[in-house]
């Protein structure tokens, strides 16, 4: 248990689908990240929020839609998405202006058919 | 900026043998340096990190690594290889000033052999 957790932990969906994956972290800390592992390629950081603002995306397609209500939640809405967007997302967070390290949560295993 | 190079995509020992995982850094700022672990279809664990003090740092599992500035590395190494190390690790290197997002290497998967 790190103290971050994904859900779910599967996710099978077709391409004409609306789905969220959810994140939820329970130390206090004020930054939250999403990134996308794809088989053979490097983790690639999708999104970051600081303080519940979006403070970076790197180019990511519009149908990867993220929301943060809050410091301890975090989203990524999902729709309309292609097959090479199988892949394992993970969440983490983290602490700003600390040496401390980010916390990951478990990930969510994505299918898309 | 900051980046991270990990030699070796894939690094395969005997079991009892030593494990040496290469990471080359580059940061315009002193660096926070760290080593994640990941099992299959989990996610990333820290293993050790280096921020600032003793630049030989011991992390979980019997890894250890060392924080060399003047040749830019953060190699990690357990002077005896189990079944159980057998996992993708990764490197990673994020500034030590203000907001400084974690950049990650490629990975390194380790494959221990009986």
């Amino acid at each position: 248990e790190t103290g971050v957790t994904q859900t779910p932990r599967h996710l099978v969906m077709g391409m004409t689908n609306k789905k969220s994956l959810k994140c939820e972290q329970h130390l206090g800390h004020n930054a939250m990240y999403w990134y996308k592992q794809s088989a053979k390629k490097p983790l690639e950081l999708m999104f970051v929020y600081s303080l519940e603002e979006r403070v970076e995306n790197n180019s990511v397609p519009s149908r990867f839609s993220p929301e943060c209500p809050n410091s301890s939640h975090l989203f990524l809405h999902l729709h309309t998405l292609q097959p090479e967007d199988s892949a394992l997302y993970l969440c983490a967070s983290s602490q700003l202006d600390s040496n401390t390290e980010a916390f990951f949560g478990q990930g969510t295993r994505l299918t898309v058919v | 900026a900051q980046s991270v190079t990990q030699l070796g995509s894939h690094v395969s020992v005997s079991e009892g043998a030593l494990v040496l995982l290469r990471c080359n850094y580059s940061s315009s700022v002193p660096p926070y340096l760290f080593w994640y672990v990941q099992y299959p279809n989990q996610g990333l664990q820290l293993l050790l990190k280096y921020t600032t003090g003793a630049t030989l740092v011991k992390g979980i599992n019997g890894f250890e690594a060392e924080f060399k500035k003047s040749e830019t590395s953060f190699h990690l190494t357990k002077p005896s290889a189990h079944m159980s190390d057998a996992a993708e690790y990764f490197c990673a290197v994020r500034g030590n000033t203000g907001f400084q997002k974690l950049v990650f290497g490629t990975g390194t998967r380790l494959l221990v052999s009986p």
